[in-house]
């Protein structure tokens, strides 16, 4: 299998549930991302595993939580999510370097997340 | 700082004529920019990109963009519009070697074809 794979793609769960999304990228990228993409608004950063570096955005919940095993694995754990949680999750690698110039990234089909 | 505008949020055309879909960025140093585009239900795919070689640049599908320093644009093209076009884009900036966190996506711009 080629590129950036996600699993599940559609997923439900309770607001009490704990549940994981895997990403696996097959293309020897040594940064991976996670997204957050709700209808109306800009796609919004929540982690990234670059050059060994985690960079995580302030405003995400600690409900969300991520995890890299690997350079081609990326996790994200959830816990006691809300209603508005809900959104589409997108998975992304790149080949990061600290020289010039910036690469692009590659994109996963997401997880449609429904938290009821 | 940098940031990036995409000036219309939805863009309709008529199968056959030109696209046009407007971008503009800020930033402190050199920048590289992206076009990517997203079909329904579906993750991004890049389309193009900018790295400071030639400045317009061709992408799949027949789409170029073309980087405009003094007037900091990098608006995407195509010159005759395709039904399969309709899709959501993104214009997307990252200064040149800064931290991965620093790519800043737009807020997208939703082209639909008429027939």
């Amino acid at each position: 299998e080629t590129g950036v794979t996600q699993t599940p793609r559609h997923l439900v769960m309770g607001m009490t549930n704990k549940k994981s999304l895997k990403c696996e990228q097959h293309l020897g990228h040594n940064a991976m991302y996670w997204y957050k993409q709700s209808a109306k608004k800009p796609l919004e950063l929540m982690f990234v595993y670059s050059l060994e570096e985690r960079v995580e955005n302030n405003s995400v919940p600690s409900r969300f939580s991520p995890e890299c095993p690997n350079s081609s694995h990326l996790f994200l754990h959830l816990h006691t999510l809300q209603p508005e949680d809900s959104a589409l999750y997108l998975c992304a690698s790149s080949q990061d370097s600290n020289s010039v110039p910036r690469n692009e990234q590659f994109f996963g089909p997401g997880t449609r997340l429904t938290v009821l | 700082a940098q940031s990036v505008t995409q000036l219309d949020s939805h863009v309709s055309v008529s199968e056959g004529t030109p696209v046009l879909l407007r971008c503009n960025y800020s930033s402190s140093y050199s920048p590289s920019l992206f076009w990517y585009v997203q079909h329904p239900n579906k993750g991004l795919q890049l389309l193009l990109k900018y790295t400071s070689a030639a400045t317009l640049v061709k992408g799949i599908n027949g789409f170029e963009a073309e980087f405009k320093k003094s007037e900091t644009s990098f608006h995407l093209t195509k010159p005759s519009a395709h039904m399969s076009d309709a899709a959501e884009y993104f214009c997307v900036v990252s200064d040149q070697g800064s931290s991965a966190s620093k790519i800043i996506f737009g807020s997208g711009t939703r082209l639909s074809i008429r027939p």
